[in-house]
């Protein structure tokens, strides 16, 4: 069974603009999770998606916004691109929504660079 | 809110020795679950273990173990026979009962295996 797959892998973008990641968990696993990675700020969650709906939401602006289709495959959009959002974007997914017992597997992350 | 700490932000162990990676994490919730994850520099996020809060056996898995202390709140990895594929970013996480699928992840703690 194919792992969760993120893409692009690698992205370099300029201020002020947005970008697109996107996130296709494994074969029949309905929830997404989205971290951020940073040197300064170590690992923190994004949100949450399950059943296209955003089940549970982290401390970030609003210019983070996700989504999340009928497939189960899920995006995430930054607008506005500010330097600090430079960072290692991770998804994860799992069978079911929530709960501590659920497994979740990770994808191999969206390196975003911001000029 | 939970947290977890990891103390020690660099180890370095022998091959074939045994290394302790410690961690601590603060909650009032009773249904929880800690793990610790593996990150090489591929950067693809790996569970090495988990522990679920109601059992009182620690969790092992080959060469892996953990010592949970409830009371004291702390969870640390053994890793025994260390072997140079074990260098990697190692991260404590916590998942509770109120956490949806959110995990709450310590700094990390990079380990050096030394031939």
């Amino acid at each position: 069974k194919a792992g969760v797959t993120q893409t692009p892998r690698y992205l370099i973008k300029t201020r002020g603009q947005q970008v697109t990641l996107s996130c296709s968990p494994i074969s029949g696993h309905r929830s997404v999770s989205w971290y951020q990675q940073t040197p300064g700020q170590g690992l923190q969650f994004l949100f949450e998606y399950f059943s296209e709906t955003q089940r549970n939401k982290g401390n970030f602006p609003g210019r983070f916004s996700g989504r999340q289709f009928s497939n189960s495959r899920s995006e995430m959009n930054v607008s506005t691109l500010e330097l600090g959002d430079s960072a290692l974007y991770l998804c994860a997914s799992s069978l079911k929504e929530g709960g501590p017992r659920n497994e979740q597997f990770f994808g191999p992350g969206t390196r975003l660079t911001v000029l | 809110a939970q947290t977890v700490t990891q103390s020690q932000p660099e180890m370095s162990v022998q091959e074939a020795e045994t290394v302790t990676l410690s961690c601590t994490y603060d909650t009032s919730e009773s249904d929880y679950y800690l793990f610790w994850y593996k990150q090489p520099p591929s950067r693809q996020m790996i569970l090495v273990i988990r522990q679920e809060a109601y059992k009182q056996q620690n969790a092992t898995e080959n060469r892996f173990s953990v010592n949970f202390q409830k009371a004291a709140k702390s969870f640390s990895l053994k890793i025994s026979d260390s072997q140079l594929g074990d260098a990697a970013m190692y991260f404590c996480a916590y998942k509770g009962e109120t956490s949806g699928s959110r995990l709450t992840f310590g700094e990390g703690t990079q380990l050096t295996v030394n031939p």
